[in-house]
């Protein structure tokens, strides 16, 4: 069953700009993982945040875990054009494979 | 980490007839998964690969329908069997190091 909900569906900025996506799930998670994928490509791991985190960092990238809301963001800072591409967050509750959300479609125009 | 040559990247299907994929991976490891990823969708887990043992399918996928081997720890293949154009899709094998999964970079099957 689907656990992780992005939002929003799809954003559109400009580049420089500030880029943030949410993601909610159900159940209690051993961590939670941020993927992008270009052009219905394969996907890329970003970043993983452990249930005992509340913030981590990578680069431009930076993403908080609130356990009690059962939701994460994803901020990406300064975009670029390259920056756009499909995220998804995963959700991985320790004995199952990940379970991913349906995704946010990134549009950075130059 | 790991690096995953997936192959086709692309191919356009006629109804009625199958087409395998072939994944392969630089370095061992156990479980190899399939996922499926509708057009505007998210991925679906097909199945988990095991190396020897027959794979694991997950709730509405068969597989007669998706057959997959697995006959070592670097290489699985997916066959798609009797495609109807339901079955259009991405379809990606990955593997999991650690607690992250790689991915190759995906099948695009158009089926008419």
């Amino acid at each position: 069953s689907q656990q992780g909900e992005e939002d929003p569906q799809a954003l559109s900025i400009q580049e420089g700009e500030n880029a943030t996506m949410n993601c909610s799930y159900k159940t209690s998670i051993n961590n939670l993982q941020w993927y992008r994928q270009n052009s219905g490509r394969g996907l890329v791991h970003l970043i993983l945040i452990r249930s005992n985190e509340r913030e981590k960092h990578s680069g431009r990238l930076r993403v908080t875990l609130d356990t009690s809301k059962k939701s994460s963001s994803l901020l990406i800072t300064a975009s670029r054009a390259a920056d756009t591409a499909s995220y998804f967050c995963a959700t991985d509750r320790g004995y199952s494979t990940l379970t991913f959300g349906k995704g946010t479609m990134l549009l950075v125009s130059p | 980490s790991a690096v995953i040559s997936q192959k086709p990247s692309r191919d356009i299907c006629q109804r009625g007839t199958s087409l395998t994929i072939q994944c392969q991976v630089d370095s061992q490891v156990t479980m190899m998964f399939w996922y499926r990823q509708q057009p505007g969708q998210s991925l679906t887990l097909i199945a988990t690969a095991n190396q020897g043992s027959e794979a694991t399918y997950e709730s509405g996928f068969v597989i007669d329908k998706f057959p997959i081997s697995r006959p070592n720890l670097t290489f699985s293949t997916l066959t798609v069997s009797n495609m109807s154009p339901e079955d259009s899709s991405i379809y990606l094998c990955s593997v999991e190091v650690g607690e992250k999964l790689f991915f190759g970079s995906g099948t695009q099957l158009s089926v008419l």
